[in-house]
């Protein structure tokens, strides 16, 4: 089961960072946050991930909370093409890679 | 460097046919999976593969679902007969191994309708 939560949706002004919440508050210590997105009719994208230290690429930058129960996924000039479903997803350290997403938020760029 | 490939991107059938999906990953990605998108949900994972090797089938419904990975590259997916609930987004993903710090690179994936 998801273990994040996420609002359903969000929009954002072309231009405009685009701030993207996400709750986790039973994460553990050993869990990674990321960022997965997906545009209409493609597969989910990565897009970022972190422990407990922002972390920022060419893409986005990912703000994690000191207590690591929630982050905020940043866009920072968001453009139509950022309309997307975002997910988050707390990863768990083990053998297997699985990915567990939950129903995300969609993001609308507006112009 | 090309992408996940997926084929066929549509299938429309009928319920009680069958039906396979094909998915060619990533060239040196040991690592394959399959998942199911039910429109407006995430997706979910149904099955991984470890070169040829199942990793996890746990989510699979494994009276009608079947998939193989021959020789650790291509893998299909097959449904064996359909029924309503199938209609889903098919999406297939590679990864160069199968620890949580390899990305999964998803394919375009198959939509299937089952009416």
């Amino acid at each position: 089961d998801a273990k994040t939560t996420q609002p359903p949706s969000m929009d954002c002004a072309e231009g405009r960072a685009a701030n993207l919440p996400c709750n986790h508050s039973t994460i553990s210590g050993n869990e990674y946050v990321y960022w997965y997105r997906q545009i209409h009719s493609q597969g989910p994208q990565y897009i970022i991930h972190g422990l407990k230290n922002n972390e920022t690429n060419e893409m986005a930058s990912l703000i994690i909370t000191e207590d690591r129960k929630s982050s905020t996924l940043i866009l920072p000039h968001a453009t139509l093409r950022d309309t997307a479903v975002y997910y988050c997803i707390v990863r768990v350290m083990e053998y297997g890679n699985k990915l567990v997403f939950g129903a995300g938020t969609i993001l609308r760029v507006k112009s | 460097e090309a992408g996940v490939a997926q084929s066929p991107r549509y299938k429309i059938i009928e319920k009680r046919q069958s039906v396979a999906f094909w998915c060619n990953p990533i060239s040196g990605h040991a690592t394959l999976y399959w998942y199911q998108q039910i429109l407006g949900q995430g997706p979910k994972l149904l099955i991984q593969f470890q070169n040829n090797g199942v990793v996890d089938d746990s989510q699979l419904p494994k009276d009608r679902f079947s998939a193989e990975r021959l020789k650790g590259v291509d893998s299909t997916l097959k449904i064996q007969p359909a029924k309503l609930e199938d209609s889903a987004v098919y999406l297939c993903a590679s990864s160069l191994g199968d620890s949580s710090g390899y990305e999964q690179y998803f394919g375009p994936g198959t939509r299937l309708t089952v009416t």
